[in-house]
């Protein structure tokens, strides 16, 4: 059982919002995670660190359009008002004392 | 600015040796925990190794154990990982990574392609 299911695919169409999950497995339903995106042919970038109360902040420059939730072992991901860029991958990831995981990643598709 | 820079990929034949280089600039160095992150062709993001700010202790993926060593040289402000007895699956693009203050990644290198081929 991997510690980190997502959804292999999602869309939502340009100015609309979009809500990626990452479920965490048990034993591991408190951990904290990070997003990150990777756009088409490049390097992923952080996007945020979201803690299991729903607290969630943001890397530098990432703009105010992305959030993050929680509710038990899930972790969420909104993006607000959708743009052409936010067309890419994305994962999320956990780690403890000893190893990180990453979720199989979602590919979003802004139609 | 933070800057992770990788390099030492190529094309090597299975079961020879390569050793990736990450230059680090932006930031303390030897404060920070350190991994490599692979992604094979199409796939996602697979974590590989982590090697710890200042006292060295480091972490394996299985399919890194016995073949992988990471390290670091906080004099350099360079990070390493020799990979030994290379396979075909070991054909991926090779991340270096930096680690937010013993917790998840916050910033990534553009990558370092490594081709296992005959």
């Amino acid at each position: 059982q991997s510690v980190l299911t997502q959804s292999s695919s999602a869309s939502a169409s340009l100015g609309s919002s979009v809500k990626l999950t990452c479920t965490l497995s048990s034993g591991h339903s408190s951990n904290i995670i990070a997003w990150h995106q990777q756009q088409p042919g490049k390097a992923p970038r952080y996007l945020m660190k979201l803690e299991g109360s729903g607290s969630y902040k943001k890397g530098s420059g990432i703009p105010d359009r992305f959030s993050g939730s929680s509710s038990g072992p899930d972790r969420y991901l909104t993006i607000s008002n959708l743009q052409s860029e936010d067309e890419a991958d994305y994962y999320c990831e956990t780690w403890d004392r000893n190893s990180r995981a990453f979720g199989g990643g979602t590919k979003l598709t802004v139609l | 600015e933070v800057q992770l820079l990788e390099s030492g990929g190529g094309l090597v034949q299975p079961g020879g040796s390569l050793r990736l280089s990450c230059a680090a600039s932006g930031f303390i160095f030897r404060n920070y925990g350190m991994s490599w992150v692979r992604q094979r062709p199409g796939k996602g993001l697979e974590w590989v190794s982590s090697i710890c700010a200042s006292f060295g202790c480091t972490y394996y993926a299985e399919s890194a154990k016995g073949r992988f060593t990471i390290s670091r040289d906080n004099s350099e402000n360079t990070l390493y990982l020799q990979m030994n007895s290379l396979r075909a699956d070991d054909t991926a693009v090779y991340y270096c990574a930096k680690i937010k203050d013993g917790a998840g990644i916050d910033y990534w290198g553009q990558g370092t392609l490594v081709t296992v081929s005959s």
